[in-house]
């Protein structure tokens, strides 16, 4: 079965702070997505990265980066100095990848982030 | 372009009544997804479209929950005789074919 486990409920850091959200995959498929969507207070889930289970290669972007690791099933996310906008619930999530595949998203838990200004 | 769009954006019912949700996916978009967020069970999968044909319903909840697609477009979700339980923000979202799914703002419904 697929699972994704968030095991932070709530973080909450000053404004600059550097902070790194967990995410813990299980899966039995060897070709898989992972995903981390944003949902702000207005509740619209926005998508910030999708990633394949061939490419374990980090991704930055501006202050968000990415750090996959197969061997220990998870896939990181951290925002460098953190503001208050960024405050909002993250969520990991799981699809499946082959043809044909529903592509369904399993979701975490979710990790509540607050920046303090 | 224009995002997925649903209506509408709050529902209040009571206990017993249906309701009607509906989904207005991105444009060209072929694939159509519903999910559901509640306090207790998360953000959860209900059913998925492909055009108009639904090759996985696995995440409906029970048989009072049903959902179509027309012209490949629009979707509604149908609850029949709505319960307490199933106050929840319903999600759509929808993709081109295996790609990233983009979400709409959600419907609240709230049974009384």
């Amino acid at each position: 079965a697929q699972k994704v486990t968030q095991a932070q409920t709530e973080i909450s850091v000053v404004e600059k702070e550097d902070v790194t959200l967990d995410c813990v995959y299980e899966t039995r498929d060897t070709t898989y997505y992972l995903f981390w969507y944003k949902q702000p207070p207005s509740g619209e889930l926005v998508f910030l990265i999708r990633r394949n289970s061939f490419d374990e290669q980090n991704e930055i972007s501006g202050r968000y980066s990415w750090n996959f690791q197969k061997s220990t099933s998870s896939f990181n996310f951290t925002i460098t100095a953190s503001q208050v906008v960024d405050s909002a619930v993250y969520f990991c999530a799981l699809s499946d990848f082959y043809g044909g595949a529903t592509n369904k998203l399993i979701f975490g838990t979710g990790t509540l982030l607050a920046v303090q200004p | 372009g224009a995002g997925v769009s649903q209506s509408p954006s709050n529902k209040v019912t009571e206990k017993g009544k249906d309701v009607e949700l509906r989904c207005d996916p991105i444009s060209g978009h072929t694939a159509l997804y519903w999910y559901r967020q509640s306090l207790g069970q998360g953000l959860e999968f209900l059913i998925y479209f492909q055009g108009n044909s639904a090759p996985d319903k696995s995440g409906l909840p029970s048989d009072r929950f049903s959902a179509e697609r027309t012209g490949g477009s629009v979707s509604t979700l149908t609850i029949q005789r709505t319960q307490q339980e199933d106050s929840a923000v319903y999600l759509c979202a929808s993709s081109r074919l295996g790609n990233i799914q983009y979400f709409g703002a959600g419907t609240r419904l709230s049974v009384l």
